[in-house]
């Protein structure tokens, strides 16, 4: 079985320009998640979706984030206009829907924005 | 609001030493679950463990183990007889049960270097 995917795995951008990063999550997964971590800090939770529903979006930095799940599939997570501290690493996850909650969240292995 | 700190940074150990992880957390729930995950140099995060915050049994995996008090707020981390393979970078988080979705709040990671 696939893990998590994300694409591309490193993205090195100018201030002002738009990015766009893709998460691919297990299959038949319905919960997927995005955190970030920015200079070396904690990793923070940016928003989570219920098939292509926003349970919740509460971590997003600020409008300038955009996430889409169309389709109930993968995941994508648009920055425009990028700024110097978006920089950092995009981390999407994963987990089944169960009835329960502290469920295990598979991880992708992160896409490392880079604004200059 | 949650809380997961861990307050080492950085722990060097020779290979075959012992190696304790701290991690403390702060909840006004009283269900919630904790999470060890290992990111290794390949990036991805690993789940290791789950503990659901009505259950203080200690755990043992292997060369893995977990001490959980509640008294205390820690939910702390040993890997005995350390190997190489074993360095990477170790996040504590936290879940909460009346928060929405699963999100998870991260400690800030503690890095473990085990040299041969």
């Amino acid at each position: 079985e696939a893990g998590v995917t994300q694409f591309p795995s490193h993205s090195v951008i100018e201030k002002g320009q738009t990015v766009t990063l893709r998460c691919d999550p297990i299959s038949g997964h319905d919960n997927l998640y995005w955190y970030r971590r920015v200079m070396g800090k904690e990793i923070k939770f940016l928003l989570h979706f219920v098939k292509e529903s926003k349970q919740d979006e509460s971590g997003m930095p600020n409008n300038r984030f955009l996430a889409e799940r169309t389709g109930g599939t993968y995941s994508t997570l648009k920055v425009q206009p990028a700024e110097l501290e978006d920089s950092g690493v995009y981390f999407c996850a994963s987990s089944p829907r169960t009835s329960g909650r502290g469920d295990e969240q598979f991880f992708g292995p992160g896409t490392r924005l880079t604004v200059l | 609001a949650q809380k997961v700190t861990q307050a080492q940074t950085e722990i060097s150990v020779v290979e075959k030493e012992d190696v304790t992880l701290d991690c403390v957390y702060e909840t006004r729930d009283t269900t919630y679950y904790l999470f060890w995950y290992k990111q290794p140099p390949s990036g991805e995060l690993v789940f290791l463990i789950r503990r659901n915050s009505f259950d203080e049994q200690n755990e043992i995996s292997g060369r893995y183990s977990w001490n959980f008090q509640k008294s205390t707020s820690s939910f702390n981390f040993t890997i005995t007889a350390s190997q190489v393979v074993d360095s990477a970078v170790y996040f504590c988080a936290l879940s909460e049960e009346k928060a929405a979705g699963n999100k998870l709040t991260f400690g800030g990671g503690t890095r473990v270097l085990v040299k041969p």
